[in-house]
């Protein structure tokens, strides 16, 4: 079992719709969960972070994580051509004296026009 | 400034030169980080540096060294590589080691190894 899994997609999403993006991992000892978008070329930049469990919005942005079902989501609402990308879901655990950030292989989201 | 800024943008070098990757931020954190990344998959770690000293290093062979000269710079000194190094290396960092925070990453350096 990976340690973090996510569909390797491509997910097509017509413009203005909701996308939906998921991930699950292993660790039930993670504490901090993020979704980084990466445009093709360019390097994952952070676009949510969520540490406890229920939702977190930021725009057009929701996270949702379940720590029970070791479930982490993101919703992009009114997707634009722009949210064209790939998405990385990260999981990091700290414990003792060591931190471990572990990513997924990524979603690759394409926003239809 | 909340960027971690990486040069060269691209580095095309052969199979016995000597470079060096550079990477600098100054948002204060003290925890500095180094990838590689091929493409379509995701980041790799390869070294970790927390408060100017290495603290993990994942195994990475010898021709890659890593350097904190002080707490704001990170290098990457390039030695002997080979065509399969040819990636995206990302630098990184974040508040400190062990913090619940995520990382914030430079624009990377493409590198080709002919």
């Amino acid at each position: 079992q990976k340690e973090v899994e996510q569909n390797s997609g491509p997910l097509s999403v017509p413009e203005g719709a909701i996308a939906s993006l998921n991930c699950t991992y292993s660790d039930r000892g993670s504490q901090s969960f993020f979704w980084y978008r990466q445009y093709s070329g360019k390097s994952p930049e952070l676009i949510m972070s969520i540490y406890s469990n229920g939702d977190k919005e930021d725009g057009r942005f929701t996270a949702q994580l379940n720590k029970a079902s070791q479930y982490v989501s993101l919703l992009i609402r009114d997707s634009q051509p722009s949210d064209s990308a790939t998405y990385l879901c990260a999981v990091k655990r700290v414990s003792g004296g060591n931190e471990k950030l572990t990513f997924g292989t990524g979603t690759r989201l394409t926003i239809i026009p | 400034d909340t960027e971690v800024t990486q040069t060269p943008k691209h580095l095309v070098m052969g199979m016995t030169n000597k470079k060096s990757l550079k990477c600098e931020q100054h948002m204060g954190h003290r925890a500095m980080y180094w990838y590689k990344q091929k493409a379509k998959k995701p980041p790799e770690l390869m070294f970790v540096y927390s408060y100017e000293k290495l603290s993990i290093n994942e195994s990475v062979p010898s021709r890659f060294s890593p350097e904190c000269p002080n707490s704001s710079l990170l290098n990457l000194h390039l030695h002997a590589l080979q065509p399969e190094d040819s990636a995206l290396y990302l630098c990184a960092s974040s508040q400190e080691v062990r913090s619940v925070y995520g990382y914030t990453f430079g624009s990377g350096t493409r590198l080709t190894v002919v």
